[in-house]
């Protein structure tokens, strides 16, 4: 059974950078066609997807976000983080970690229960 | 950049009513979309995938359909567990989600 935990600080500065960490259990993140992937929503309102990584450490990035984002992947610990710089208020959020599988089109099929992030001084 | 329209914004329905849910893409990306379930204070999961496949233990009375710029998700006789929030979802560059619908009794 595939299971994702996201794990970070759960309060961040304004303008200091967010890093969260999503451990992978039950599956690998360097084997298979999967792509690792993290999405966020404000309380209250819609899923926004924010970048992947893919089995061999490729990125992609939602554009509104790539000058702020970084995902990165350690395979030993099979693990994958996210960082975003220069946090405001807007980047308050529950943050998912999503396993994205290939079937005719890119789905999320196992997530993490989420992490709440709160930018405040 | 594609923006995918859910209607209606809220559903209110009783127990062993059919739902009707709809998802409107600005323009034809593909003819796959997926569909999400999320109840409060959990993360969303997978219903639907390629437009009409059913994901791992999802019951028979969700099903989907559609093709070009609409999408459907049908419940055909809702059950109280099925009041939540659904969201749909294609890639277009990157993956994108509609606003949802909110499900309620």
């Amino acid at each position: 059974q595939v299971q994702l935990q996201e794990s970070g600080p759960g309060l961040v500065k304004p303008s200091q950078t967010l890093s969260l960490t999503c451990t992978v259990f039950g599956d690998s993140i360097s084997s298979g066609s999967h792509y690792w992937n993290w999405i966020r929503q404000p309380a209250g309102k819609g899923l926004q997807w924010i970048g992947r990584i893919s089995n061999s450490g490729n990125t992609n990035y939602n554009p509104s976000l790539q000058s702020r984002v970084t995902i990165s992947g350690d395979t030993a610990k099979n693990q994958f983080s996210l960082t975003v710089s220069s946090v405001t208020a807007a980047d308050t959020a529950m943050y998912y970690c999503a396993r994205g599988s290939w079937f005719g089109e890119l789905a999320f099929d196992y997530w993490g229960q989420g992490r709440l992030v709160t930018v405040s001084s | 950049e594609v923006v995918l329209t859910q209607s209606p914004a809220t559903l209110s329905l009783s127990p062993g009513e059919r739902a009707t849910l709809s998802c409107r893409a600005s323009q034809t990306v593909s003819n796959y979309l997926a569909w999400y379930q999320q109840k409060p204070g959990q993360p969303p999961r997978l219903l639907i995938y390629d437009t009409s496949k059913r994901a791992t233990g999802i019951p028979p009375r969700f099903s989907g359909s559609g093709s070009g710029t609409d999408f459907t998700l049908t419940i055909s006789s809702i059950e109280p567990e099925d009041f939540a929030v659904y969201y749909c979802q294609q890639r277009s560059g990157w993956p994108l989600f509609g606003g949802g619908t909110k499900v309620e009794i």
